[in-house]
């Protein structure tokens, strides 16, 4: 399995602002993945980010609100842009080892808590 | 399409005794099945999954879970709780290159 770090860990803001958050593997990967955490709630998948190529969006979710970068094999970030109080939720990454393993398996990170004021 | 079916979203348990969180799956084809654990504040740990090569799968902390084809249900087991089980679980099942998640159920575990 692959160690993934988020960054930050949390944070409080005020609406109207921009949150950058980062992913960063331990070792390099294809696919990468967004998800959003609402309070109480079950994970709701954002985007796949794969290196060299667009991010792809599920139905709901919109590269303005939410852009995603993918520079290389072990990094990505999530903005969360132009926040309202219902953008407070836990963002997690999780990626699927480039050695596939049978049956799609993804590993996550610690998440990032986030509340917008 | 894909989707999982996590009945009671709280169960409570005491120290010792059986774990039993339920999952049921909605598939059209062979499916990929994964248990997830979720402890405050933290994100989401890998439990066990199902690829199809044993329909009784182990997973770690002396989890485990059966598949049932004719139930259509994948649900987790274990045999004596741990007041250190007491997280969130969440039923997954694997739609192409995506993973599709059930609402999760919160485990308690009283002493």
């Amino acid at each position: 399995s692959a160690v993934i770090s988020q960054k930050p860990s949390r944070d409080i803001c005020q609406r109207g602002t921009s949150l950058t958050i980062q992913c960063q593997v331990d070792s390099q990967v294809t696919m990468m993945f967004w998800y959003r955490q609402q309070p109480g709630q079950s994970l709701t998948l954002i985007a796949t980010a794969n290196q060299g190529s667009e991010a792809t969006y599920e139905s709901g979710f919109v590269i303005d609100k939410f852009p995603i970068s993918r520079p290389n094999l072990t990094f990505s970030t999530l903005t969360v842009s132009n926040m309202s109080p219902e953008d407070s939720s836990i963002y997690l990454c999780s990626v699927e080892p480039t050695i596939r393993e049978q049956g799609l398996t993804q590993y996550f990170g610690p998440g990032t808590r986030l509340l917008v004021l | 399409a894909q989707s999982v079916t996590q009945l009671g979203s709280h169960v409570s348990v005491s120290e010792g005794a059986l774990v039993l969180l339920r999952c049921n799956y909605s598939s059209s084809v062979p499916p990929y099945l994964f248990w997830y654990v979720q402890y405050p504040n933290q994100g989401l740990q890998l439990l066990l999954k199902y690829t199809s090569a044993a329909t009784l799968v182990k997973g770690i902390n002396g989890f485990e879970a059966e598949f049932k084809k004719s139930e259509t249900s994948f649900h987790l087991t274990k045999p004596s709780a741990h007041m250190s089980d007491a997280a969130e679980y969440f039923c997954a099942v694997s739609d192409t290159d995506k993973l599709i998640f059930g609402t999760g159920t919160r485990l308690q575990v009283f002493p």
